[in-house]
């Protein structure tokens, strides 16, 4: 079964608010990144956080991670429309070789 | 040059047909993927390439038949393939193992479409 699950899985808020999503895993792991994706393209890394960190910053992007609980939640401030896409968060288990995704948050930003 | 090109873009095929996906990268990276992707799901990973030997396929299909030619290239040779298996195909490259801390950088993916 998939290592991430992500909520919710779609979010609409307006222009200027904040978008907060969430991923939750089940097992052990080394790291755990973000991807977003727009329509019907590739993905692009946003953001890695390892196992040892809590909290890390891009930007305007917030990452967390709590792992006695398994989850994590990208925090979004400021929101524009360009920032309409689908968000994935990935993990990755010591040494592996692979990510696993989470189901993904579509995210719509309305002007 | 931190991209990964993938050619074509978009790919339409009969169920007879044999074509390839082609994946190039020059950033260096010694590991290589192969993910497909369905609508409105995360992608799936296929297989991986380390140092350009099959390190890990995920129980795919024959009809889809990876290969690595060298270090900067990945294909994906396709053949007799079926409707189901219309999707995006994406690959990634990484400098290193993806659980040593590393990120993952995709190409745009090639839409295929099987008739």
């Amino acid at each position: 079964s998939q290592q991430g699950e992500e909520d919710p899985q779609a979010l609409s808020i307006q222009e200027g608010e904040n978008a907060t999503m969430n991923c939750s895993y089940k097992t052990s792991i080394n790291n755990l990144q973000w991807y977003r994706q727009n329509s019907g393209r590739g993905l692009v890394h946003l953001i890695l956080i390892r196992s040892n960190e809590r909290e890390k910053h891009s930007g305007r992007l917030r990452v967390t991670l709590d792992t006695s609980k398994k989850s994590s939640s990208l925090l979004i401030t400021a929101s524009r429309a360009a920032d309409t896409a689908s968000y994935f968060c990935a993990t990755a288990l010591q040494g592996a070789q692979k990510l696993v995704f989470g189901q993904g948050t579509r995210l719509t930003i309305n002007p | 040059d931190t991209e990964v090109t993938q050619t074509p873009k978009h790919l339409v095929m009969g169920m007879t047909n044999k074509k390839s996906l082609k994946c190039e990268q020059h950033m260096g990276h010694r590991a290589m993927y192969w993910y497909k992707q369905k609508a409105k799901k995360p992608p799936e990973l296929m297989f991986v390439y380390s140092y350009e030997k099959l390190s890990i396929n995920e129980s795919v299909p024959s009809r889809f038949s990876p290969e690595c030619p060298n270090s900067s290239l990945l294909n994906l040779h396709l053949h007799a393939l079926q409707p189901e298996d219309s999707a995006l195909y994406l690959c990634a490259s990484s400098s290193d193992r993806l659980g040593m801390n590393t990120e993952a950088f995709f190409g745009q993916g090639t839409r295929l479409t099987v008739v």
